[in-house]
Formats: C-alpha cells, sequence, structure tokens
C-alpha cells in the first residue's frame, strides 16, 4: 500500500527542539519532492518546508525560516523535520506530504499527521 | 507571493452540484493549482491538478463526480450529486519557485 507514516510528534517547552520523521512504503520517495505542512488546532492549512527529490533545492516558510531544518535519506525511504526554538504558535499537527513529481508542485499523497504541543 | 482567496463556506442539497472558487491574486492568474479534500477529523486528501487552462488531472481513486474548471484568475471545483460524505473543508493551493501557499479554505455544508 503507497502511504506516509509521520511519528515524532510529543508535548515540548518553548524554545525546545523535536525531531519528526515521515515513512515512505509502496513507492521510492527519491524520485519526488517532498513536502512538510502544518494546521494549528481549528486552523487552516500551512506549508511549512519543501525538499526537491535530490536534496539540490530546498525552501522554507518565512515562519519557521533559520529554526525548522528541512532534510530527506532516500535510502532509508525516509523525509525528516528538525525543530528548533520552538513556539507556542508552532503547535499544530505536522503532515508529511508528496509533490506529484520530483520537481516543486502539487502534493498528491498526504500522510495521517503527527500531533506537535509546545506549553510549559 | 501569491494570495489564494476562498470563500470560508458553501452549502449543498444531498444530490445537488455546488460549484467552489479560488481566486488567484493579481499577476498569478495563469498559474496551477491543487484542490485538496479534509474530511472532519481527518487528513487531507489531494483531488486534482487544475491548470491554467483548465485541464485537470484528478488523483487515484476520485469520482469523476468531482472536476475543475478555470476562467481568468479563478479556479472552480464542482461537485455534483453531492454526497453527504463530501461535508469536508476544500482548499486550494499553489506554488512558486521557491514557496508554496494555500487558500484559507472553504467548509462545505451538505444539507
Amino acid at each position: 500500500e503507497v502511504q506516509l507514516v509521520e511519528s515524532g510528534g510529543g508535548l515540548v517547552k518553548p524554545g525546545g527542539s523535536l525531531r519528526l520523521s515521515c515513512e515512505a512504503s509502496g513507492f521510492s520517495i527519491s524520485s519526488y519532492s517532498m513536502n512538510w505542512v502544518r494546521q494549528a488546532p481549528g486552523k487552516g492549512l500551512e506549508w511549512v518546508s519543501v525538499i526537491s527529490s535530490s536534496s539540490s533545492h530546498i525552501y522554507y516558510a518565512a515562519s519557521v525560516k533559520g529554526r525548522f531544518t528541512i532534510s530527506r535519506d532516500n535510502a532509508k525511504n525516509s523525509l525528516f523535520l528538525q525543530m528548533n526554538s520552538l513556539r507556542a504558535e508552532d503547535a499544530a499537527v505536522y503532515y508529511c506530504a508528496r509533490d506529484r513529481s520530483g520537481e516543486i508542485s502539487v502534493p498528491d499523497l498526504w500522510g495521517l499527521g503527527t500531533l506537535v504541543s509546545v506549553s510549559s | 507571493q501569491h494570495v489564494l482567496t476562498q470563500s470560508p463556506s458553501a452549502s449543498a442539497s444531498l444530490g445537488a452540484s455546488v460549484t467552489l472558487t479560488c481566486t488567484l491574486s493579481s499577476g498569478h492568474t495563469s498559474y496551477a493549482i491543487g484542490w485538496h479534500q479534509q474530511q472532519p477529523g481527518k487528513a487531507p486528501r489531494y483531488l486534482m491538478k487544475l491548470n491554467g487552462d483548465g485541464a485537470h488531472i484528478r488523483g487515484d481513486g476520485i469520482p469523476d463526480r468531482f472536476s475543475g474548471s478555470t476562467s481568468g484568475a479563478e479556479r472552480y471545483l464542482s461537485i455534483s450529486s453531492v454526497q453527504s460524505e463530501d461535508e469536508a473543508d476544500y482548499y486550494c493551493q499553489t506554488w512558486g519557485t521557491d514557496y508554496k501557499v494555500f487558500g484559507g479554505g472553504t467548509k462545505l455544508t451538505v444539507l
């Protein structure tokens, strides 16, 4: 079955760090750009970051630039998001999403999400 | 950077048709978008990619009750024979060279 499964969410204090993982199955991520998208409670979708298939292009939303780092391990078929200096406003469900191709475009496969809570 | 504008809410009767609208900001009216559906308590699901010329590519398993069309800066998602399971939030999304952006979403209520 083609799917994405996120893990690594949890409760962290403001200023703390967390590393999210996304494991793909049923396909190889090496051919696709991959994204992180988040959704704060009761709010809409917010794009966080994208990494191209070869990691040659990496982009971030202004709200996380300098604090979050996206990476991938094509050999392990996995995507990661290192989140540092976390703030209350980073609390959200974080989704991993696959783009339709190796180039940056439309996500066509979404994971189930992992919840990140930021509170003292 | 793009801004995508969606009406916050829409409604349709069971079995009827409904069209949702996503408006691209000035200067970006030729851009393609994606439509995504998010049912209550679930993860988003990709519906289709919609090009500026109106051509659209539905995702695997998406019924042909869902279709897309274009007029200028407007991108439309039409749903025919609305079902109860179509009650959801619908998001449009587009991208530039180094960013992506989502619209605010439209909550569709099935009456």
